[in-house]
């Protein structure tokens, strides 16, 4: 079952805008990732925090992390049209290499 | 440039066929790899896990007879819909974690299978 819900679902704004999105999850884990996968591809690793982490940037991404709330947001800073697509939490709990359990996502489309 | 590979990117089967779908990581190697199934717009289902030289981990609900999974080298993983219906017709996408840097996944572009 997928532990992580995002929201929103889908996200629509203009370039230059900043987008935020939120992900949710229930159980304790070690670390909490972002990817991004355009339309009928792979996924692509974005960033990684840790749980004992609770802020990440890297280049245009900030990512924040609270544990006590078992929640994520990952915010995308003025925004370009390239930056749409669909973006994904993923959350494990084991050791490295373990699986992965991924978010419902939120599709961001961003208006040129 | 790509550092996990899949093979076909599409493929069209009759119902009641199988297909293989192919996993490999290029220039590293993996003692395991993931299957996934993403149905449009859905977000990615864990399937199974695929462990060289041993049996695969199933997830609860995925038929291991359905899906036969094949970890035949450190660079190679297989896929198998055997039997194949129109439900299964999906987005299958693998993965190989990064190797040094735990945690991270490297995934494949995906297959999009669609039974007929």
């Amino acid at each position: 079952s997928q532990q992580g819900e995002e929201d929103p679902q889908a996200l629509s704004i203009q370039e230059g805008e900043n987008a935020t999105m939120n992900c949710s999850y229930k159980t304790s884990i070690n670390n909490l990732q972002w990817y991004r996968q355009n339309s009928g591809r792979g996924l692509v690793h974005l960033i990684l925090i840790r749980s004992n982490e609770r802020e990440k940037h890297s280049g245009r991404l900030r990512v924040t992390l609270d544990t006590s709330k078992k929640s994520s947001s990952l915010l995308i800073t003025a925004s370009r049209a390239a930056d749409t697509a669909s973006y994904f939490c993923a959350t494990d709990a084991g050791s490295s290499g373990d699986k992965l359990t991924f978010g419902t996502g939120t599709r961001l489309a961003v208006r040129p | 440039g790509a550092v996990v590979s899949q093979h076909p990117s599409r493929v069209i089967c009759k119902s009641g066929t199988s297909v293989k779908i192919e996993c490999r990581s290029l220039d590293f190697q993996a003692t395991t790899m993931f299957w996934y199934r993403q149905f449009p717009k859905k977000s990615l289902m864990l399937m199974a896990t695929s462990n060289e030289g041993s049996k695969a981990t199933y997830e609860q609900g995925v038929e291991k007879d359905k899906f036969l999974i094949n970890h035949a080298s450190l660079t190679l993983s297989t896929l198998t819909v055997t039997s194949a219906h129109p439900e299964d017709s999906s987005f299958y996408i693998c993965s190989a974690p990064r190797v040094g840097s735990s945690y991270e996944q490297y995934f494949g572009p995906g297959t999009r299978l669609t039974v007929t």
